[in-house]
């Protein structure tokens, strides 16, 4: 039973357009949300988390979007570039503490020039 | 800051044969992971230890499965005896505080292939 799911295995996008990465849970537990990015022969590298009190969070080109009542959290990536073709993970937690993250099966991201 | 360091960084076995999978975390890091990545189920955790302590071991597969850290920079992950099922890559990571808002930081990973 996954918790966390990453329907799309594999999205391709133009360089210059914007990436959307969804992830869907079901534990309503889950508080903090994470998302990881993997190049091949590497391990996964944190990219940008949400709290669940929040709904939007902002770093650069990257922005998380959380719906809470949907049990739905997006990445979205503008402008997309070259280098950020890779592996993307959405990974959640609960309760803040010192237990493992519960991540999707990750969606392979393809920046076509 | 050297990162999570894991070796080897590939594995080939036969079936039956023990493997070793060895982890040394980030200094100053109290919590350590052990994930493994397989095409089928993706990211799945395996057991975790807080300041050298193994709190939860239930993603631990089957008894043929162990993992210690016997002090705070060093971590291993055992399989004896190996089976082709077991192939898949192995992935230690580390973090201070548990998770929270310290993300995990991962090691680059060991590639186990059993024939």
């Amino acid at each position: 039973d996954q918790q966390v799911k990453q329907n799309s295995p594999s999205l391709s996008v133009q360089e210059g357009r914007i990436s959307i990465l969804n992830c869907d849970y079901t534990n309503s537990m889950f508080d903090y949300f994470l998302w990881y990015k993997k190049y091949p022969a590497e391990g996964p590298t944190f990219l940008i988390s949400i709290s669940s009190i929040k709904d939007k969070n902002e770093d650069g080109r990257f922005t998380v979007f959380l719906n809470k009542s949907a049990k739905h959290l997006s990445l979205h990536i503008v402008p997309s570039q070259p280098g950020d073709s890779a592996v993307y993970f959405c990974a959640a937690i609960q309760g803040g503490g010192a237990d493992g993250l519960t991540f999707g099966k990750g969606t392979h991201l393809i920046i076509q020039p | 800051d050297a990162g999570v360091i894991q070796s080897p960084r590939h594995e080939v076995t036969e079936m039956g044969q023990e493997v070793t999978l060895r982890c040394k975390p980030i200094s100053g890091h109290n919590s350590l992971f052990w994930y493994r990545q397989t095409m089928m189920r993706g990211l799945e955790l395996l057991i975790y230890f807080n300041n050298n302590v193994p709190i939860d071991d239930s993603g631990m597969p089957e008894d043929r499965f162990s993992a210690k850290m016997p002090n705070a920079s060093f971590s291993t992950l055992k399989i004896q005896p190996s089976e082709p099922r077991d192939s898949a890559v192995y992935f230690c990571a580390s973090s201070s505080q548990g998770h929270g808002n310290s993300p995990l930081h991962f090691g680059n990973g060991t590639r186990l292939t059993v024939t």
